[in-house]
């Protein structure tokens, strides 16, 4: 089975740039996840979908950032315009999303490195 | 106040000893808690999660939970090379909050 993959790799741009990370989830995943990592700082929570519905996006740092997960399948987070300070590693988990109620376990993708220059 | 701490500085230990991590956190509704092994570069990769007050054992892992003092421990018994990586300890909120705060990791590394 295929895990979390997140697409590119690494990204080096320059302030005031677009950039649009992707993530594919583990097949049949309904719940899906992006966090980032800033330097040095823990990693921290940005949203979560729960199919192509944003159940908390309570993390989301402000109203340059969009993440869309249409069709509830792979989801796009994009940075618009880039600041220096967005610079870190963004990653992606999936859970199966049970209901079980208790948070499941999520799996996590090798991330995304964001350079912002 | 952080939500999760872990202490902080690398952890040497030699080749199967004892590696003992802990993590504490700040919410007293959490309700799971989970041991994540990041290498250099890769993704975090889950080695134990616990629910439930007391021990869970997992081969050479170890995790204790104690939600009266709101700590989480990770033992690896007979450490090996392998084992050396950066130890990540997540917790998970009350019922219906799936978002999981990290702590910022300890290093482990492992001496032949």
């Amino acid at each position: 089975e295929a895990g979390v993959t997140q697409f590119p790799s690494h990204s080096v741009i320059e302030k005031g740039q677009t950039v649009t990370l992707r993530c594919d989830p583990i097949s049949g995943h309904d719940n899906l996840y992006w966090y980032r990592r800033v330097m040095g700082k823990e990693i921290k929570f940005l949203l979560h979908f729960v199919k192509e519905s944003k159940q908390d996006e309570s993390g989301m740092p402000n109203n340059r950032f969009l993440a869309e997960r249409t069709g509830g399948t792979y989801s796009t987070l994009k940075v618009q315009p880039a600041e220096l300070e967005d610079s870190g590693v963004y990653f992606c988990a999936s859970s199966q999303g049970l209901g079980q109620g208790i948070a499941e376990t999520q799996y996590f993708g090798p991330g995304t490195r964001l350079l912002v220059l | 106040q952080k939500e999760v701490e872990q202490n902080s500085g690398p952890l040497s230990v030699p080749e199967g000893a004892i590696a003992s991590l802990n993590c504490t956190y700040s919410d007293r509704g959490s309700q799971s808690f989970f041991w994540y092994r990041q290498y250099s570069g890769k993704s975090p990769e889950l080695i134990m999660f616990i629910y439930s007050n007391g021990d869970k054992e997992d081969g050479r892992f170890t995790a204790q939970l104690n939600k009266a003092s709101q700590y989480v421990s990770l033992l690896i018994r007979d450490s090996q090379p392998s084992d050396s990586a950066t130890y990540l300890c997540a917790v998970g909120g009350d019922y219906g909050n799936n978002r999981l705060a990290f702590g910022k990791g300890n290093q482990v590394v492992v001496i032949p």
